[in-house]
């Protein structure tokens, strides 16, 4: 099973500010590789597929890089709508998916 | 519009048995699996399996084989999760959602289960 671990598990910023998020997956998912937001009492929303591609509808603000074992996601100039919960998910085993822990962006 | 539709809170006993649906509209839904995501209270999300309504075909998360059944009925657009004998550790949120070749791409809005004597 892939093992997905995400960093930091919290990340204090200010508005205006850039967050980087970080992902390590135990072994290579190529770029097979997704970011979610998740606000609180809400369904998560798919911000990021194919490691760098943003998905309908999300901000130029959000951009994911990485390959293989090591992703980032960066949120440039934070709104007050970005503090939420962030997952990232691999699915190099497609059908079968693993989520990180999360980081909350606070 | 794609949707992902799940039914309402439930409030149950241990040891109760208990199916939760989801109808998935506004695309053809025998062609995209369904993914059903477990959130426990506070924490973050796990991946329990999935089901392609086109054949039935189902995976199932180590984690969960033998603890949950998955099914669908492709006539009614609607797949379903069901439990035989509820745990108190089974309260959660319970997401059902698409997955694209590319990642999860609809979300419901979630299931509330609770267990409790």
């Amino acid at each position: 099973e892939i093992v997905m671990t995400q960093s930091p598990a919290t990340l204090s910023v200010s508005p205006g500010e850039r967050a980087t998020l970080s992902c390590r997956a135990s072994q290579s998912v190529s770029s097979d590789l997704a970011w979610y937001q998740q606000k609180t009492g809400q369904a998560p929303r798919l911000l990021i597929k194919g490691a760098s591609t943003r998905a309908a509808g999300i901000p130029a603000r959000f951009s994911g890089s990485g390959s293989e074992t090591e992703f980032t996601l960066t949120i440039n100039s934070l709104q007050s709508e970005d503090f939420a919960v962030y997952y990232c998910q691999q699915y190099k085993n497609w059908p079968f998916l693993t989520f990180g822990g999360g980081t909350k962006v606070e | 519009e794609v949707q992902m539709v799940q039914s309402g809170v439930e409030l149950k006993k241990p040891g109760e048995s208990l199916k939760i649906s989801c109808k998935g509209s506004g695309y053809s839904f025998v062609s995209y699996w369904i993914v059903w995501v477990r959130q426990m209270p506070g924490k973050g999300l796990e991946y329990m399996g999935n089901i392609y309504p086109g054949d039935s075909d189902t995976r199932y998360s180590p984690s969960f084989q033998g603890q949950v059944t998955l099914s669908v009925d492709k006539s009614i657009s609607t797949a379903y999760l069901q439990w035989s004998s509820l745990r108190a550790s089974d309260t959660a949120i319970y997401y059902c959602a698409r997955l694209d070749v590319a990642g999860v791409d609809y979300w419901g809005q979630g299931t509330l289960v609770s267990v409790s004597s």
